[in-house]
């Protein structure tokens, strides 16, 4: 079993839908979370991080946490194609010294 | 400068060469990671620098390859005798140290074995 699993994917959405990502983890002591987005071609870029159980909004994003379940996701309201990407889940595993673990990633299409 | 660098940014070499690519991390930030990313794909981890030392090398894929990091800062990973199977992006990201901190990452360097 891999430390972060993301569903490959391609995940494809309509422009104006929510898109939903998601990751689980296997380490039930990791504290902290991470999306990032890298475009085709680019380095990644964090989108956002969260610590705590519940939902954490920033503009259309939405990052959700449950630790109880091991998983974490991420919510992509009003998806654009600009959204285009593929997402990457990144968590830092209480067993290796504050080292971050990423995920495969999830590419997300979003059609005009 | 402001942000992570890499150098070079394309390298081509022939089939058994050795390669040297650099890191700039942002400074003050004492973690430091190596991936390496082929087309498509994702990360695929290398080498894990917390300071000058690397607690964590368990993904350098054979003894062909190697880094180090010097006064907690720069970086350099080595491929020795290069394969066409080395052909990939190479990434270094940073972080600030703290176990809840973001990686920031360089543009990578885009290597190609002919």
């Amino acid at each position: 079993q891999k430390e972060v699993e993301q569903n490959s994917g391609p995940l494809s959405v309509p422009e104006g839908a929510i898109a939903s990502l998601n990751c689980t983890y296997s380490d039930r002591g990791s504290q902290s979370f991470f999306w990032y987005r890298q475009y085709s071609g680019k380095s990644p870029e964090l989108i956002m991080f969260i610590y705590s159980n519940g939902d954490k909004e920033d503009g259309r994003f939405t990052a959700q946490l449950n630790k109880a379940s091991q998983y974490v996701s991420l919510l992509i309201r009003d998806s654009q194609p600009s959204d285009s990407a593929t997402y990457l889940c990144a968590v830092i595993l209480s067993t290796n010294a504050g080292k971050s673990t990423f995920g495969d990633g999830t590419t997300l299409t979003v059609k005009p | 400068g402001a942000g992570v660098s890499q150098s070079p940014s394309n390298k081509v070499t022939e089939k058994g060469k050795d390669v040297e690519l650099r890191c700039d991390p942002i400074s003050g930030h004492t973690a430091l990671y190596w991936y390496r990313q082929s087309l498509g794909q994702g990360l695929e981890f290398l080498i894990y620098f917390q300071g000058n030392s690397a607690p964590d090398k368990s993904g350098l894929p054979s003894d062909r390859f190697s880094a180090e990091r010097t006064g907690g800062s720069v970086s350099t990973l080595t491929i020795q005798r290069t394969q066409q199977e080395d052909s990939a992006v190479y990434l270094c990201a940073c972080q600030r140290g703290d176990a809840q901190e973001t990686q920031y990452f360089g543009p990578g360097t885009r290597l190609l074995v002919l």
